[in-house]
């Protein structure tokens, strides 16, 4: 099973609201990801979990904060964030972070968000 | 910095034809990654290459490794209306997690 589930699958939020996006998976993978992907491009890499510790922040703004609860949730914080930042955001986990040169990433569904 | 050119941006085929799209990057590879987004979808992952000149099929898609780790296709033998959406290659450098993404090759099939 190399299912990654998120929730929601849009959201819709005005620039002062708070909201979370949520990723789940059962595959005893011990890193995660967050993506951001904009329309007609490749997915841009947010953020990296390797066994729940932060490993990579790609110079994210503040108004974005990740969470990693435990081995299978990721969450991604929201908060008075701008209309550019309307994007489909997509998680992803894969299996060994140690065994990094054939470590392949499964994505989710992925959250449509949009920033009024 | 670090990146991997694909084209072409897009390819419009009539059902039937074969189809390739290729990516070439400024520096050596570990492996290179293939995934296919159908619109409105999400990356799906196809298949990983790891050798040198390695080549490895998957029913009508044959996708191959340069000899110098620095190059790689993915080849669709007579497209299906099926095949539609955006292909993207993405490689991964030495020890670093972080995946090099090319911009992706998106295919239309005329039925």
């Amino acid at each position: 099973d190399t299912e990654v589930t998120q929730t929601p699958k849009h959201l819709v939020m005005g620039m002062t609201n708070k909201k979370s996006l949520k990723c789940e998976q059962h595959m005893g993978h011990r890193a995660m990801y967050w993506y951001k992907q904009k329309a007609k491009k490749p997915p841009e890499l947010m953020f990296v979990y390797s066994y729940e510790k932060l490993s990579i922040n790609e110079s994210v703004p503040s108004r974005f904060s990740p969470e990693c609860p435990n081995s299978s949730l990721l969450n991604l914080h929201l908060h008075a964030l701008q209309p550019e930042d309307s994007a489909l955001y997509l998680c992803a986990s894969s299996q060994d972070p140690g065994r990094r040169s054939t470590d392949t990433q499964y994505f989710g569904p992925g959250t449509r968000l949009t920033v009024l | 910095g670090q990146q991997v050119m694909q084209i072409p941006q897009y390819q419009h085929v009539q059902e039937g034809e074969d189809f390739t799209t290729y990516c070439n990057s400024s520096t050596t590879l570990s492996n290179i990654q293939w995934y296919k987004q159908r619109p409105g979808g999400h990356p799906v992952f196809l298949i990983q290459l790891v050798k040198s000149g390695e080549v490895k099929k998957q029913k009508r898609l044959t996708f191959q490794f340069g000899e110098a780790k620095k190059n790689s296709s993915l080849h669709i033998t007579a497209t299906q209306t099926t095949d539609v959406g955006t292909y993207f290659c993405a490689g991964q450098a030495g020890n670093n997690r972080k995946l090099i993404w090319g911009l992706g090759t998106s295919l239309a099939v005329n039925p």
